[in-house]
């Protein structure tokens, strides 16, 4: 039990659901994550959040949309994926630029 | 521009046995590194970091790691493997620009561990 809770675990979506998934701390962390971890690829950034602020938007497609209400929890919104973008999603959170992150189980998505 | 570099896709060591998993960066400035573990079918794991200091560090589960500036190599160690040591394990390097909170990962080595 790292202190970060991804749900759901896993999640089955055809091309033109809208689906969520959501990651929730109270490791009292002030930055928060979302990375996609693709087989046989190295793990990409996708989203960083500093004190409920995006800080970082690795050139993710539209079709991903993240969403920060509090330092506690952090969403990501997903509407007409594509095949491809099946993948595991993690989240992360770290009390600040020196510290390690703190990763959540994932979400394991596939996208029909 | 940051990045690391694992440049085994998978290492093979007997239990008991010493292992190395081999991680390079490339920075600009002072490396802030780490590595993190991965079990099946979990997220990531932190084992251990290099801020500055000592260029032995130790981590978690008997991990440590040396740290080599001339070498921009950050390698992860073990002198005794088990076979739960069996995974996934990642090196990453913080990023310090922009506020320092990408952290870059390489693309993973899976180390296997035989009885």
């Amino acid at each position: 039990e790292t202190g970060v809770t991804q749900t759901p675990r896993h999640l089955v979506m055809g091309m033109t659901n809208k689906k969520s998934l959501k990651c929730e701390q109270h490791l009292g962390h002030n930055a928060m994550y979302w990375y996609k971890q693709s087989a046989k690829k190295p793990l990409e950034l996708m989203f960083v959040y500093n004190f409920k602020e995006q800080t970082e938007n690795n050139s993710v497609p539209s079709r991903f949309s993240p969403e920060c209400p509090n330092s506690s929890h952090l969403f990501l919104h997903l509407h007409t994926l594509q095949p491809e973008d099946s993948a595991l999603y993690l989240c992360a959170s770290s009390p600040g630029d020196v510290a390690g992150l703190f990763f959540g189980e994932g979400s394991r998505l596939t996208v029909l | 521009a940051q990045s690391v570099a694992q440049p085994e896709d998978q290492v093979n060591v007997a239990e008991g046995n010493p292992l190395t998993v081999k991680c390079t960066y490339s920075v600009s400035g002072n490396p802030y590194l780490f590595w993190y573990v991965q079990y099946p079918n979990r997220g990531l794991q932190f084992l251990l970091k290099y801020i500055t200091g000592d260029n032995l560090v130790k981590g978690s589960y008997g991990f440590e790691a040396e740290f080599n500036k001339s070498q921009t190599s950050f390698h992860l160690k073990k002198p005794s493997a088990l076979v739960s040591d069996s995974a996934l394990y990642f090196c990453a390097v913080r990023d310090l620009r922009s506020g320092g909170f990408k952290t870059i990962f390489g693309a993973g080595t899976r180390l296997f561990v035989k009885a």
